[in-house]
């Protein structure tokens, strides 16, 4: 099983700052099977970034998606107060699915 | 539009199973695969497996091999998810979660489920 680790766990940042979370895998994973999710408390996960680097339908451009192999990130641009919300990375390859533990970012 | 409407919450004694459904409408059922994800109370998603609808083909987490099924219902446009010998760990948020088209790789969920809340409690 292909384990996801993320960091840091959480952030406090500023409206308008500018962010990296991190997710690396115990193993390589092809860019095609790694997907982003924001969740926000009593939701179910939105997709925000699948193949790496692809945003899905409707996510603002702030949001970007990159890296390969065991090291992936995303970045947002410009802080608003509605991204305050938990990011997980999930990759989906064929050798069975896996979440990482999440990135919790708060906005002050 | 999209939309995956899945059956109500449930209260099982440890032991027991259950079986949750996803009714999906607004496109071609059998072209996109279903994940299955489950979210444990304060934790993170944990993957719980998919079907590919048009086969019935499954795949499943290793953890939970031999306690889970996922099977269709072409018919009704339905996918189901049973999982037994329910112990208290089980507790969890169950998600459905349209996947990528049948014949290429798994895809991410871009559209959910509202959640099944199934709680294993004597």
């Amino acid at each position: 099983e292909i384990v996801l680790t993320q960091s840091p766990g959480t952030l406090s940042l500023s409206p308008g700052e500018r962010t990296t979370l991190s997710c690396r895998a115990s193993q390589s994973v092809s860019s095609i099977y790694l997907a982003w999710y924001q969740q926000k408390p009593g939701q179910a996960p939105r997709l925000l970034i699948y193949g790496a680097s692809n945003r899905a339908t409707g996510i603002p451009d702030r949001f970007s998606g990159g890296g390969s192999g065991t090291d992936f990130t995303l970045t947002i641009s410009r802080l608003e107060p509605e991204d305050s919300a938990v990011y997980y990375c999930h990759q989906y390859g064929r050798s069975g699915g896996t979440f990482g533990g999440g990135t919790k970012v708060e906005i002050k | 539009q999209v939309q995956l409407v899945q059956s109500g919450a449930e209260v099982k004694k440890p032991g027991a199973s259950v079986k949750v459904s996803c009714r999906a409408s607004g496109y071609t059922f059998t072209n996109y695969y279903i994940h299955w994800v489950r979210q444990a109370p304060g934790l993170g998603p944990e993957w719980v497996g998919i079907i590919n609808p048009s086969v019935g083909g499954t795949s499943y987490a290793q953890k939970l091999q031999g306690r889970v099924t996922m099977t269709r219902d072409t018919s009704t446009t339905t996918a189901y998810m049973e999982l037994s010998s329910l112990r208290s760990e089980d507790t969890a948020v169950y998600y459905c979660a349209r996947g990528g088209a049948v014949g290429a790789a798994w895809g991410a969920g871009e559209h959910w489920g509202q959640g099944t809340l199934v709680t294993v409690s004597s």
